[in-house]
């Protein structure tokens, strides 16, 4: 498969534990963007990548929140100490330098307990 | 005023009737709009993308742009029960095209 991979699919957690998403672009894709998406709404902006570069960040990403895409390849979303109001289905696209359309993976959803 | 906006529906219409979709976003110097469609608990997936004014068809679906309106739909015509799913607009702010921004999605049941 050449999607978009997301890992893990699903994430239950305990108010205040840490946890870390990853996801693998499209080989070719040089953009990464992390979104989130709660029930009844669209996907929200969180973070992109050109590269292992963090290009734009959402007011959206509190402290708490981290992204990094060390090699300019997979990438890693991390929530710190996290609260029932991070519970949302964390979406990852990716996008080649031709194009900006972006192609979604799966998603992590996470439930915070 | 919501940068984009979408009628969250639902919408319902029959096997083989058109479905017409629209959605209007708030910043006139937006370039590039798409039309995903989500079903329920999967990712949003790409139907169409448009990104000058006038119409663009792929199979059964038609995506119209009208910049000075400030408005984009989507027509599926010969409508299937297997499109039943949310439809989300996105619109590419003029800034850059990395701060994509959804609606919140119109949700079409197509009835047998």
């Amino acid at each position: 498969d050449t999607g978009v991979s997301q890992d893990p699919r699903h994430k239950i957690t305990k108010r205040g534990q840490n946890v870390t998403f990853r996801c693998d672009p499209i080989s070719e894709h040089n953009r990464l963007y992390w979104y989130r998406q709660t029930l009844g709404q669209g996907p929200e902006f969180l973070t992109y990548f050109q590269n292992e570069a963090q290009l734009e960040k959402s007011r959206l990403l509190s402290d708490r929140f981290s992204a990094e895409r060390p090699k300019g390849s997979f990438s890693t979303l991390e929530i710190q100490r996290t609260e029932q109001g991070d519970s949302a289905m964390y979406l990852c696209a990716s996008s080649p330098h031709w194009s900006y359309t972006q192609y979604f993976g799966p998603g992590t959803r996470l439930t915070v307990l | 005023q919501k940068e984009v906006e979408q009628n969250s529906g639902p919408l319902s219409v029959p096997e083989g009737a058109i479905a017409s979709l629209n959605c209007t976003y708030s910043d006139r110097g937006s370039q590039s709009f798409f039309w995903y469609r989500q079903y329920s608990g999967k990712s949003p997936e790409l139907i169409m993308s448009i990104y000058s004014n006038g119409d663009k068809e792929d199979g059964r679906f038609t995506a119209q742009l009208n910049k000075a309106s400030q408005y984009v739909s989507l027509l599926i015509r010969d409508s299937q029960p297997s499109d039943s799913a949310t439809y989300l607009c996105a619109v590419a702010p003029r800034s850059n095209n990395n701060d994509m921004r959804f609606g919140a999605g119109t949700r079409l049941t197509v009835k047998p």
